[in-house]
């Protein structure tokens, strides 16, 4: 099974409207973490959130908001007013274990294009 | 600069013939990790290393080796490479972290042809 599920390939979204990016995870851990990362075209990889398996609100950084539903095992992205720069892809990943090891799976990704 | 470097940035290189990447972090980071992007697939784990001479593999560890001899240095050997290792590969450094928190930084990124 997929640790790591991100079922949209593509998305397409208006300049100044919110978009939401879906991820699934699995695992059996109890303590884990979830992070979101974005590739521009340019190649470099960004961090951009990151949701606690013990946190109880859902994570914020300025545009970017978590939506973490932990029985359905999902994290979501939301990105509020988008800007033609926020077009990239954008990764879904998984820290677990702790202390002798700590595995990092990442989903396949999920293309968005910002349209002015 | 906080930073992790990779080198090189671009490799063309024959079958077989031995290769390293190195990559080296100035932020005093335990975790280090490879990973390889292929289209399609994402990033995949090769190694990790939580510290100095721990190392372990991730998801995809056939054909490539790693050492951690010091904090700083975490090169990636390919001993022979073929050319279904022709990918983008990026190294990434972390705190190490006790419950999973600490999101990693990443180098830009080397681009490996095997021909």
């Amino acid at each position: 099974a997929q640790k790591i599920t991100q079922t949209q390939p593509g998305m397409f979204v208006q300049e100044k409207e919110a978009v939401t990016l879906d991820c699934t995870y699995d695992t059996s851990d109890q303590s884990y973490g979830l992070f979101w990362y974005k590739q521009p075209s340019s190649g470099e990889m960004i961090f951009l959130i990151y949701q606690g398996s013990y946190d109880e609100q859902n994570a914020t950084e300025g545009r970017y908001s978590l939506n973490f539903q932990k029985a359905r095992k999902s994290a979501n992205l939301v990105i509020s007013a988008s800007q033609l720069g926020d077009s990239a892809m954008y990764f879904c990943a998984m820290r677990e274990g702790r202390g002798g090891y700590q595995k990092v799976t990442f989903g396949t990704g999920t293309k968005l294009q910002v349209i002015p | 600069e906080a930073q992790v470097t990779q080198n090189p940035r671009y490799l063309i290189t024959v079958t077989g013939k031995k290769l390293t990447v190195t990559c080296s972090q100035n932020m005093n980071h335990e975790y280090m990790s490879w990973y390889r992007q292929d289209p399609g697939l994402g990033l995949r784990q090769i190694y990790y290393s939580m510290n100095v001479e721990v190392t372990d593999k991730g998801d995809v560890p056939e054909g490539y080796k790693v050492s951690r001899k010091e904090k700083r240095n975490f090169p990636l050997i390919l001993e022979s490479p073929s050319p279904n290792q022709t990918s983008l590969y990026f190294c990434a450094s972390s705190l190490n972290s006790l419950y999973s928190n600490q999101p990693q930084h990443f180098g830009d990124g080397t681009r490996l042809s095997i021909l």
